[in-house]
């Protein structure tokens, strides 16, 4: 099994901010068949990249995804108030698909 | 416009069998892996497996002697059972559309399960 671990575990930002989360797999991602999902309170995540890079329909420019092998990383370009949040890593290059414990973006 | 409903019980006791089923409204219901996932607030989210229009499924081994899923082509609906449940089970359950090489892109809106005496 695939284990993913996400650094931050949170980070306090200012909207107009530019946010870096780090992605960490403990196996190379051959394929780089990594998904990055945000969750706000109460609401189903919502898929935002896969294939590391590829923005998911209807997915903001402000949101870019990177990395390769077993290092990712999902940069927001400027926070907007929508954007506090929760966001979560998942691999689906093997089963069973695993996801990482999450970082939590909120306000400073 | 795609659309998933799910439902089932929401409150069971140790032992019980936790059944849940996922309504596909909008688009095709071939070509797809039918998934569920769960959260809890102790492990976080966990896949628990899918399956596509034909039955064929891809499970979790951490659960899959306890998981069956099964499908409804003729209503566009999926469903899981989770047998002999305890309260590490408790969690919000989401069904998910995916794809054999995609992540889940469209979701329900969860149930949460309680598992109490």
């Amino acid at each position: 099994e695939i284990l993913l671990t996400q650094s931050p575990g949170t980070l306090s930002l200012s909207p107009g901010d530019r946010a870096t989360l780090s992605c960490r797999a403990s196996q190379s991602l051959s394929r780089n068949y990594l998904a990055w999902f945000q969750q706000r309170p109460g609401q189903a995540p919502r898929l935002l990249i896969y294939g590391a890079s590829n923005r998911a329909t209807g997915i903001p420019d402000r949101f870019t995804g990177s990395g390769s092998g077993t290092q990712f990383t999902l940069t927001i370009s400027r926070l907007e108030p929508d954007d506090f949040a929760i966001y979560y890593c998942q691999q689906y290059n093997s089963s069973p698909r695993t996801f990482g414990p999450g970082t939590k973006v909120d306000i400073k | 416009q795609v659309q998933l409903q799910q439902w089932g019980a929401g409150l069971l006791k140790p032992s019980e069998t936790l059944s849940l089923t996922c309504a596909v409204y909008g688009g095709s219901f071939s070509g797809y892996y039918w998934t569920w996932i769960r959260q809890s607030p102790g492990k976080g989210l966990e896949w628990i497996g899918a399956i596509n229009h034909s039955g064929t499924t891809n499970d979790n081994p951490s659960l899959k002697s306890r998981v069956t899923m099964s499908v409804d082509i003729s209503k566009n609906q999926f469903s899981l059972n989770l047998t002999s449940v305890t309260a590490a089970d408790t969690a919000v359950y989401y069904c998910a559309r995916g794809r054999l090489v995609f992540p889940p892109d469209y979701w329900g809106q969860g149930v949460l399960v309680t598992v109490s005496s």
